[in-house]
């Protein structure tokens, strides 16, 4: 199996909602990624879990909750969020973190109103 | 500008013609990937070279890396409407501790034409 899924496809939520974002990998990879990728522009990377443990943060704004339950599932909680968070949110995972290929899921949709 | 930017921004090509697509970045590099991106979709893995290495093939791909000049190639051979999508070239810093962290350049748009 050498694919990422993520749920929901398309998520339309409130700026007082809260919604979780979930991706899940069953390769045996101990890295996971979350990125953001707004239209016609490259993905920026918002956080890297690395053995289940948070390694990096891209500084972002702390409506933005990651959290990794096990090796193979990775989510990102969303709370009071800005119309300006509207984007395409990309789950990737990779073997290790460090100089390997990083798989991608098909990402979501996210519109914030 | 930022680490990774690619040249041309859009190319437009007609079927069985050959595409180019070029990346430079500023730092030394772990090594170079190159992915490409369906309208609005996730992103697939297409070659990974390492920065010892100076030429990559798989299928109609070849790539390039000059790491004097800081720069890489993507050719794509018999180009195929289905080859229409963004192209992305993404590095793997060498040193300091952001392990796992890929830089992505601005990407290329590429249509081609039946």
């Amino acid at each position: 199996d050498t694919e990422v899924t993520q749920t929901p496809k398309h998520l339309v939520m409130g700026m007082t909602n809260k919604k979780s974002l979930k991706c899940e990998q069953h390769m045996g990879h101990r890295a996971m990624y979350w990125y953001k990728q707004k239209a016609k522009k490259p993905p920026e990377l918002m956080f890297v879990y690395s053995y289940e443990k948070l390694s990096i943060n891209e500084s972002v704004p702390s409506r933005f909750s990651p959290e990794c339950p096990n090796s193979s599932l990775l989510n990102l909680h969303l709370h009071a969020l800005q119309p300006e968070d509207s984007a395409l949110y990309l789950c990737a995972s990779s073997q290790i973190a460090a100089r390997e290929t990083q798989y991608f899921g098909p990402g979501t949709r996210l519109l914030v109103l | 500008s930022q680490q990774g930017e690619e040249d041309p921004q859009a190319l437009s090509i007609q079927e069985g013609e050959n595409a180019t697509m070029n990346c430079s970045y500023k730092t030394s590099i772990n090594n170079l990937q190159w992915y490409r991106q369906n309208s609005g979709r996730g992103l697939v893995h297409l070659i990974l070279i390492r920065s010892n290495e100076r030429e990559k093939h798989s299928g109609r791909l070849r790539v390039t890396l000059d790491t004097s000049k800081k720069s890489s190639s993507l050719l794509i051979t018999a180009s195929r409407a289905a080859d229409t999508a963004s192209y992305f070239c993404a590095t793997d810093r060498r040193g300091g501790t952001s392990y796992g962290k890929l830089t992505f350049g601005q990407g290329t748009i590429l249509t081609v034409h039946p």
